[in-house]
C-alpha cells in the first residue's frame, strides 16, 4: 500500500537551532498538506500545496517558518530559529486531485530543549 | 471561523458499543470525517461521510450525520481493546480547502 514517507521520524533540537522535515508524497498526488500537531490537541494546518504552489499558508508563522515543494513533488518544512513553543508532531498528508480523502505520513515529533 | 468539538474522553467495556460525538460550525461542510491516531503514529482515515447523507456503515462502523443540528457521531460496535485510541472528527467545506479536525476523543477500552 502506498505511503506519505517522512523523516526524521524524531528530532532533538535546542531553542535557535535551525531544523528541516521532508515528506515525500504518494506518487502522483498533486495536493500537499504541512499540520502540525501540539500534544493533546488537534492538527492544525500550517501549509497547502497544489503542485509547486502554495494555496494557503495563513497560519504558517512566516518569521520562522517556510516551506517549499520545488518541484511538485517532495516537500521540506524549515523551523529557523526553533523555539520553546515548536515542540510539537509535524504531520504531512497528500491528496490525489479530485479525491476526498487525505493520506498522513507517521510524523515528525519535534522537541525543543 | 470554523470550529470543530469533541468530547475529550470516553471510557468502555470490551463488547460494549462506543459511541463519539462531533460537533461543528461550517454549515458549507461538504464532507465528514473521522481519523484515529494510536500513540506516536499519524493519522489513519476510519471513514468519511458526504453531506447529503444522514448514515453511513462500514463494518463495525457506524456514521450518523444530522446536518440540521451541525452533529456527527461515529458508533464502533463489539468495542475491542485494540480499538483504544485517540479519534479525530474533522470537517472539509470547499472544495480545495484542508481539512479542519478537532481536538480528539480518546477512547479508553478495558477488558
Amino acid at each position: 500500500e502506498a505511503e506519505v514517507a517522512q523523516s526524521p521520524r524524531y528530532k532533538i533540537t535546542e531553542k535557535s537551532q535551525a531544523v528541516a522535515f521532508w515528506c515525500d508524497p504518494i506518487s502522483g498526488h498533486a495536493t500537499l498538506y504541512w499540520y502540525r500537531q501540539i500534544l493533546g490537541q488537534g492538527p492544525e494546518l500550517l501549509v497547502q500545496f497544489q503542485d509547486e504552489s502554495v494555496v494557503d499558508d495563513s497560519q504558517l508563522p512566516k518569521d520562522r517558518f517556510s516551506a517549499e515543494r520545488l518541484k511538485g513533488v517532495d516537500s521540506t518544512l524549515k523551523i529557523q530559529p526553533a523555539e520553546l513553543g515548536d515542540s510539537a508532531m509535524y504531520l504531512c498528508a497528500t491528496k490525489d486531485s479530485g479525491a476526498n480523502v487525505l493520506t498522513f505520513g507517521a510524523g515528525s515529533r519535534l522537541t525543543v530543549l | 471561523g470554523e470550529d470543530v468539538e469533541q468530547s475529550l474522553f470516553l471510557s468502555v467495556r470490551e463488547g460494549d458499543s462506543s459511541v463519539i460525538n462531533c460537533t461543528y460550525t461550517d454549515s458549507s461542510s461538504t464532507y465528514l470525517y473521522w481519523y484515529k491516531q494510536e500513540p506516536g503514529a499519524g493519522l489513519q482515515l476510519l471513514t468519511y461521510i458526504f453531506s447529503n447523507m444522514d448514515m453511513k456503515q462500514d463494518q463495525r462502523l457506524t456514521v450518523l450525520l444530522n446536518k440540521k443540528d451541525k452533529h456527527l457521531s461515529l458508533r464502533i460496535a463489539d468495542t475491542q481493546t485494540g480499538d483504544s485510541a485517540i479519534y479525530f472528527c474533522a470537517e472539509r467545506g470547499q472544495a480545495g480547502t484542508a481539512l479542519i479536525f478537532g481536538k480528539g476523543t480518546t477512547l479508553s477500552v478495558s477488558s
